[in-house]
């Protein structure tokens, strides 16, 4: 089915283990984005990306690593873990434009103890 | 450094109250300011708002945008338990506001 898919759905890890969450899209769209969400944070971006091997910083990319060889994946990888990168993980991506509506995938519910 | 911010944090209302909710925007090259809806899972699109004094409608939900004074307005009439959510508003791509979290008691 066309969309956008998200794994794994949750994961636990300990902290200084490498993570990398998927994200996969049927669109073709050409921007995809990386979101985190924390309680009093609402959605903060973490990288985003306009077409494949184009990618640029959000607001919070400090401990995250992104690539974009394929134009329907998009992985984000947390080289070291840390406690303060436990949080919810929100995939999306958007046609053409940078003021196209997001889709958003289902979310990544990620622990690090 | 773009900002927006949204009001009330939360809200508390009864079925058929009407409500409305805020964001301000301060963002640079604007374009348009988007409107979602968030209940458990991922944040579903409302609107798209490009132009001032448009009114966006669908069925009890419309918004608004005025461009001078940098603000939205998304309203929700006979307000249903089931529009209990987080109301999100996001601005040029990469701002999302903290969100709005409306509760609507039967």
């Amino acid at each position: 089915d066309a969309g956008i898919t998200q794994s794994p759905r949750y994961k636990i890890t300990e902290t200084g283990r490498q993570v990398t969450l998927m994200c996969h899209q049927t669109w073709s769209h050409s921007y995809m984005f990386w979101y985190r969400q924390d309680l009093g944070h609402g959605l903060r971006l973490i990288y985003y990306s306009a077409a494949a091997d184009i990618t640029d910083k959000g607001e919070v990319p400090d401990g995250y690593v992104v690539s974009r060889s394929k134009t329907e994946n998009f992985p984000l990888t947390l080289e070291s873990a840390t406690r303060s990168q436990t949080s919810v993980y929100f995939c999306a991506s958007s046609p053409g434009t940078r003021n196209q509506p997001q889709h958003f995938g289902d979310g990544t519910r990620l622990s690090i103890l | 450094e773009d900002k927006v911010v949204q009001s009330p944090l939360s809200l508390v209302v009864h079925e058929g109250d009407t409500v409305t909710l805020n964001c301000s925007y301060e963002v640079t090259n604007f374009r348009s300011l988007l409107w979602y809806k968030q209940e458990k899972k991922a944040p579903t699109f409302l609107f798209m708002l490009t132009s001032s004094g448009i009114e966006k409608k669908s069925g009890r939900l419309s918004s608004i945008l005025d461009k001078k004074e940098l603000f939205s307005i998304l309203n929700i009439t006979a307000t249903q338990t089931g529009d209990s959510a987080v109301d999100l508003c996001w601005g040029n791509m990469l701002t999302f506001g903290g969100g709005t979290r409306l509760m609507v008691k039967p």
